[in-house]
């Protein structure tokens, strides 16, 4: 069975420009999870969907957007990017939207220049 | 502040030796706690969880213990293997906020032939 895959997985954009990060979560999983990780730090959650309806949000500027699409594929945009973007954009999936282990994609290496 | 610290950002140990790693929080609202392995270029893998109405948890070679009181929770590693050595966070989740996860810094654990 096929994990939670992330796409792309590399990207390097320009200060100012728009990004669309994309996840596809493990088959059954209706919850979508998208974290921040920092080189040298632990992930930082973003947002949190299940059922295509958003459960959480962390503490990240308007700028951050995600949705989930009926077949419980998620998109994460990020507008006018700035250097503090750069990071690894991790996506996790589970069965449910309650407390339960998470899946981790192999994430998308974002970088802003 | 950081709610959840892993105050080693590395740990050294003899293959076939025990490691422990240690995790410690300050949110009394967190009731489910996770352990995560992670390798370069992959995203985490998840090892092992525990919920707050346990003190342990055991899953083949890895133990999870949580003290409540002292607000703490180590992992054991027994016997310790080269193929371990990787970056491990901890992560805790509240009842009231869903899936999302709250991570540590990470430890670098390196097991030595």
């Amino acid at each position: 069975d096929a994990g939670v895959t992330q796409s792309p997985t590399h990207l390097i954009k320009t200060r100012g420009q728009q990004v669309t990060l994309r996840c596809s979560p493990i088959s059954g999983h209706k919850s979508v999870s998208w974290y921040q990780q920092v080189l040298g730090q632990g992930p930082q959650f973003i947002f949190q969907y299940y059922e295509k309806e958003e459960r959480g949000r962390g503490n990240f500027p308007d700028r951050f957007s995600a949705r989930q699409f009926p077949n419980y594929s998620s998109e994460l945009n990020v507008n006018a990017l700035l250097l503090g973007d750069s990071a690894l954009y991790l996506c996790a999936s589970s069965l449910l939207g309650l407390q339960s282990e998470q899946y981790f994609g192999p994430g998308t290496r974002l970088t802003v220049t | 502040d950081q709610q959840v610290k892993q105050n080693s950002p590395s740990l050294s140990v003899q293959e076939g030796r025990i490691s422990i790693l240690n995790c410690d929080y300050t949110n009394s609202m967190f009731d489910y706690f996770l352990w995560y392995k992670k390798y370069p270029a992959e995203g985490p893998t998840f090892l092992i969880s525990i919920s707050s109405i346990k003190d342990k948890n055991e899953d083949g070679r890895f133990t999870v213990f949580l003290n409540k009181s002292a607000k703490h929770l180590s992992l054991h590693i027994v016997p310790s293997q080269p193929g371990d050595s990787a970056v491990y966070f901890c992560a805790a989740s509240a009842i009231n906020a869903g899936n999302m996860l709250t991570f540590g810094g990470g430890t670098r654990l390196m097991v030595k032939p």
